[in-house]
């Protein structure tokens, strides 16, 4: 089955720096990869999402970029806000496993105003 | 539109005893699914629904079962509650199977003693 790494566990920057967590994925026939922020004592929700089809997708000061070959996909938060701070997770499915989503284990970011 | 609707919100069992946690949501979406939240383990599929009338086991199915009642709800069952169920339970919903983002309920903080 599919296996998703997220590195780091933990990233502490400081507001207006920019912050990138990385996702590796096991599964080729993975091809939707969305990333979800989850805010303490809340319920995740989804953040900007990328298909198979695209290389990078932006909105606002949130992007991700997908490189297939490698099977990687990262998100970039660009002027980081203390309101960013929260865990976030990276997520592949395929259409081909039932739609089941296989999380990574998260990365808890902290912007130090 | 309430999104996906959990309940209970907490609740505290002895070990032994039993618990039906309820999942609706009114989306119109064909697939529902139960995941679990430990610290520092992301997020675990217990149990899903691809569709009304079909369910199946996810990564940590063992101690729980399920009932899909309709296309609304879709519940999940503790029969005999042990102290390693303790954990955060998340109910989602997703439209387009595999290729759609997950809408998670508020989540069942549940403590098993």
């Amino acid at each position: 089955g599919e296996n998703v790494e997220q590195h780091p566990s933990t990233l502490s920057v400081q507001e207006g720096d920019s912050a990138v967590i990385k996702c590796t994925y096991s599964d080729s026939a993975s091809n939707y990869f969305p990333w979800y922020k989850q805010e303490l004592g809340k319920r995740p929700q989804l953040i900007i999402d990328i298909r198979s089809n695209v290389g990078e997708k932006k909105d606002q000061r949130i992007a991700v970029t997908l490189n297939k070959t490698a099977k990687h996909f990262s998100l970039h938060i660009t002027e980081t806000q203390p309101e960013d701070s929260a865990v976030y997770f990276c997520a592949a499915l395929s259409n081909t496993n039932a739609g089941k989503s296989t999380f990574g284990d998260g990365t808890t970011l902290t912007v130090k105003p | 539109n309430a999104g996906v609707t959990q309940t209970p919100k907490f609740q505290v069992l002895k070990t032994g005893q039993s618990m039906t946690l309820q999942c609706a949501q009114d989306m119109n979406h064909n697939s529902m699914y139960w995941y679990r939240q430990d610290p520092g383990m992301g997020l675990r599929l217990i149990y899903y629904s691809a569709s009304e009338g079909t369910t199946d086991k996810g990564e940590v199915p063992n101690g729980y079962n399920v009932s899909r009642l309709n296309k609304r709800e879709f519940s999940l069952r503790l029969e005999s509650a042990a102290p390693s169920q303790t954990s955060v339970y998340f109910c989602a919903s997703s439209d387009r199977q595999g290729q759609e983002p997950l809408h998670f309920g508020n989540g069942t903080r549940l403590t098993v003693t």
